[in-house]
């Protein structure tokens, strides 16, 4: 079966950095996103990993391995506002888009 | 550039009713995927349209069924309401750039359905 595994909440301080992880199996690989969703709203378009390697956009970072099938996302000088869910995605070899069931971020002053 | 639109934001239907979910994408995408999310999971995959075409499918049952029209908006219908299909309906446009591969996607604010 095709599974993506992120951990289910995270709590980090204002200012600090933190990691997300995201570990998938799947039907062939073709692409990675990270997307941030607010409680209520559509999800955020994040980042897009296909090569394996760091991809840097701002305070956000994705991190790809497609040997080890792993992938993070790296939030920076972190903000209230960065309390969301991340939402960890994966297309498959059929081009089906397969989600994690997302990562509760928790932002303490 | 109004990004991907969806109407209505809101609806409240009861079982066994029928019920039609629009979509429009964003300017130059040209591939529209519905999902349904229940809360706190994780986006389910509906299915994909591209060139007025069901291109994938996910595991929904029939009673799912959608449209792409030439302006690559798109609709989700929803046969034969259950409790159970109460959820927030996201659609999302697609597009890849040539050469790179690279792929965006972008989903719209969603149309939450309550069916009582």
């Amino acid at each position: 079966g095709q599974n993506i595994d992120q951990p289910t909440e995270m709590t980090a301080t204002e200012g600090a950095i933190v990691q997300i992880n995201c570990t998938y199996q799947t039907s062939g690989f073709n692409g990675l996103f990270w997307y941030q969703q607010h409680a209520g709203e559509a999800p955020t378009f994040l980042s897009y990993n296909v090569l394996d390697g760091l991809e840097e956009k701002g305070r956000f970072s994705s991190f790809l391995s497609r040997s080890k099938g792993y992938s993070y996302l790296l939030l920076k000088e972190l903000q209230m506002k960065d309390s969301a869910s991340y939402l960890c995605a994966v297309r498959d070899s059929n081009y089906q888009l397969i989600w994690g069931a997302g990562t509760k971020l928790i932002i303490k002053p | 550039d109004a990004g991907v639109t969806q109407s209505p934001t809101h609806l409240i239907k009861t079982r066994g009713q029928q019920v039609t979910l629009r979509c429009s994408p964003k300017s130059g995408h040209d591939t529209v995927s519905w999902y349904q999310q229940a809360l706190g999971q994780g986006p389910q995959f509906i299915f994909q349209y591209y060139e007025e075409e069901e291109r994938q499918r996910g595991n929904f049952p029939d009673r799912f069924s959608g449209h792409q029209f030439p302006n690559y908006s798109s609709e989700l219908n929803v046969n034969a309401l259950l409790l159970g299909d109460s959820a927030l309906y996201l659609c999302a446009s697609s597009f890849v750039t040539s050469g790179t591969g690279a792929e965006t996607q972008y989903f719209g604010p969603g149309t939450r359905l309550l069916v009582l």
